[in-house]
């Protein structure tokens, strides 16, 4: 069975800031790896997601990601935190098997951005 | 182009009555993904439609709950009876492809209170 692992709860960071969020997996096989994020009152959207080739994925809004077979990693970094990327924030992984699309989600950390 | 609808937004019930929850996907994706979150927990799977039919339904938590796409459009999830512990948030994903790869789009879900 897969599982996704995002250690802590919130993450405040200033703006201008590093924001790095963590996100570990178990899984027998590497998996897809996700990550979403929700803005208040909004649904999930996708930041970026990993499949096959570069292991260092860009995604919306200077978001990226490193796959890390080694270290069953898959943080989400942005360089220089802005006011907009308040939110709550989701990594998830679905099988490598085709067939079988669905989610599965880690606790979603939130992140605050202080002026 | 509209995305993933859900209907209502928030609803409070008493424990042992019927609550349905509606999802309209975007128009053409034949995947639909229903999820929860129950506070403080990970979003959870529930079950995959494609078009009409059930293809994973491995995460529905008991035969209180029923979900149904009539004409592989638009989704019901019916609660009967509710129980206190179905309080959560209910979210609903669609998707075009056929592969764990392909992107889910989500809407903003329904706060379900169960009293």
């Amino acid at each position: 069975a897969q599982s996704v692992t995002q250690l802590g709860s919130h993450v405040s960071v200033s703006e201008g800031a590093l924001v790095l969020l963590r996100c570990n997996y178990s899984s027998s096989v590497p998996p897809y790896l996700f990550w979403y994020v929700q803005y208040p009152n909004q649904g999930l959207q996708l930041l970026l997601k990993y499949t096959t080739g570069a292991t260092l994925v860009k995604g919306i809004n200077g978001f990226e990601a490193e796959f890390k077979k080694s270290e069953t990693s898959f943080h989400l970094t942005k360089p220089s935190a802005h006011m907009s990327d308040a939110a709550e924030y989701f990594c998830a992984v679905s099988p490598y098997t085709g067939a079988n699309s669905k989610l599965t989600f880690g606790k979603g950390i939130t992140l605050s951005v202080r002026p | 182009e509209a995305g993933v609808t859900q209907f209502p937004s928030h609803s409070v019930i008493e424990k042992g009555q019927t609550v349905t929850l509606r999802c309209d996907p975007i128009s053409g994706h034949d995947n639909l993904y229903w999820y929860r979150r129950v506070m403080g927990k990970e979003i959870k799977f529930l079950l995959h439609f494609v078009k009409e039919s059930k293809q994973d339904e491995s995460g529905m938590p008991n035969n209180r709950f029923l979900a149904e796409r009539t004409g592989g459009t638009y989704s019901t999830l019916k609660v009967q009876p509710a129980e206190l512990e179905d309080s959560g948030v209910y979210f609903c994903a669609s998707g075009s492809g056929y592969s764990s790869t392909d992107t889910q789009y989500f809407g903003p879900g329904t706060r379900l209170t169960v009293l």
